[in-house]
C-alpha cells in the first residue's frame, strides 16, 4: 500500500540555519506529494505541493522537489526563523486509489531558537 | 479560514460513555474526513465521507462510527469511549476529493478519556 516515511524529530536549529527534513514515499501509481505545517494549537495547513516528477513546490521560502528516481520529496529552507517552529508533515495522494484520501507521515517537530 | 468549525474544542469524559464530535463546514464541499493525531503516529484516517449518507472506513475505524445527514455536518461518535481513544481529532474537507487537491483542516478537538 501507499506510505510515507519522514525523518524523526525533534529537529532543533538556530535561527538562519539551513533546514532539511527528509521524506520518502511508497506508492503504486504516480502520487501527488504535499508538505503540511501545523503551528502550535492549530490544524494543519498546506505548505506546498508537487503533482508530477521533477516538479518543485515552493512557498514562504520552503522548497521541495518531487524525485521519482529516489521516491523522495525532501523539504528545505535556506534560512529558518523562529516563526518556522512547527510540526511538518509529508503526505501523498494516489490518483489511482479512487476516493482514498491523503496518507500522512508521522510528522517532524522543528524548533528554531534565536 | 476554510469555514470549518469543530465542536467541542475540548472534552473530558469517562471510560464507557458515548461521545459525539461535530464538524461543521460552510463551504458546501463534498468530501469530509476525520483524522486522529497521536505522538509517534502522526495523522491517521478514521472515516471519511464523499457525500450525504456516503461514508467509508479509514485506517483506524474500530470503535468509531460516523454520520452525514446533510452536506455541512459530519459527526464522529465513540459509542463507548476507551482510554486508547484519548487523542486530538481533526476534521478536514476538500471540494472534490481529487488526488492533487489540498485538504482544509479544522482546529481540532482535544479528547481525554479517563
Amino acid at each position: 500500500g501507499n506510505s510515507v516515511t519522514q525523518m524523526e524529530g525533534p529537529v532543533t536549529l538556530s535561527e538562519e540555519a539551513f533546514l532539511t527534513i527528509n521524506c520518502t514515499y511508497t506508492a503504486t501509481g504516480y502520487p501527488s506529494l504535499f508538505w503540511y505545517v501545523q503551528y502550535p494549537g492549530e490544524g494543519l495547513q498546506l505548505l506546498l505541493k508537487a503533482t508530477k516528477a521533477d516538479d518543485k513546490g515552493s512557498n514562504k521560502g520552503f522548497e521541495a522537489t518531487y524525485r521519482k528516481e529516489t521516491t523522495s520529496f525532501h523539504l528545505e529552507k535556506g534560512s529558518v526563523q523562529v516563526s518556522d517552529s512547527a510540526v511538518y508533515f509529508c503526505a501523498l495522494s494516489d490518483p489511482n486509489s479512487g476516493n482514498t484520501p491523503l496518507v500522512f507521515g508521522k510528522g517532524t517537530r522543528l524548533s528554531v531558537i534565536a | 479560514d476554510a469555514g470549518i468549525t469543530q465542536s467541542p474544542r475540548h472534552k473530558v469524559t469517562e471510560t464507557g460513555t458515548p461521545v459525539t464530535l461535530r464538524c461543521h463546514q460552510t463551504e458546501n464541499h463534498r468530501y469530509m474526513y476525520w483524522y486522529r493525531q497521536d505522538p509517534g503516529h502522526g495523522l491517521r484516517l478514521i472515516h471519511y465521507s464523499y457525500g450525504v449518507k456516503d461514508t467509508d472506513k479509514g485506517e483506524v475505524s474500530d470503535g468509531y462510527s460516523v454520520s452525514r445527514s446533510k452536506t455541512e455536518d459530519f459527526l464522529l461518535t465513540l459509542e463507548s469511549a476507551t482510554s486508547s481513544q484519548t487523542s486530538v481529532y481533526f476534521c478536514a474537507i476538500s471540494p472534490s476529493g481529487q488526488a492533487n487537491e489540498k485538504l482544509f483542516f479544522g482546529s481540532g478537538t482535544q479528547l481525554s478519556v479517563l
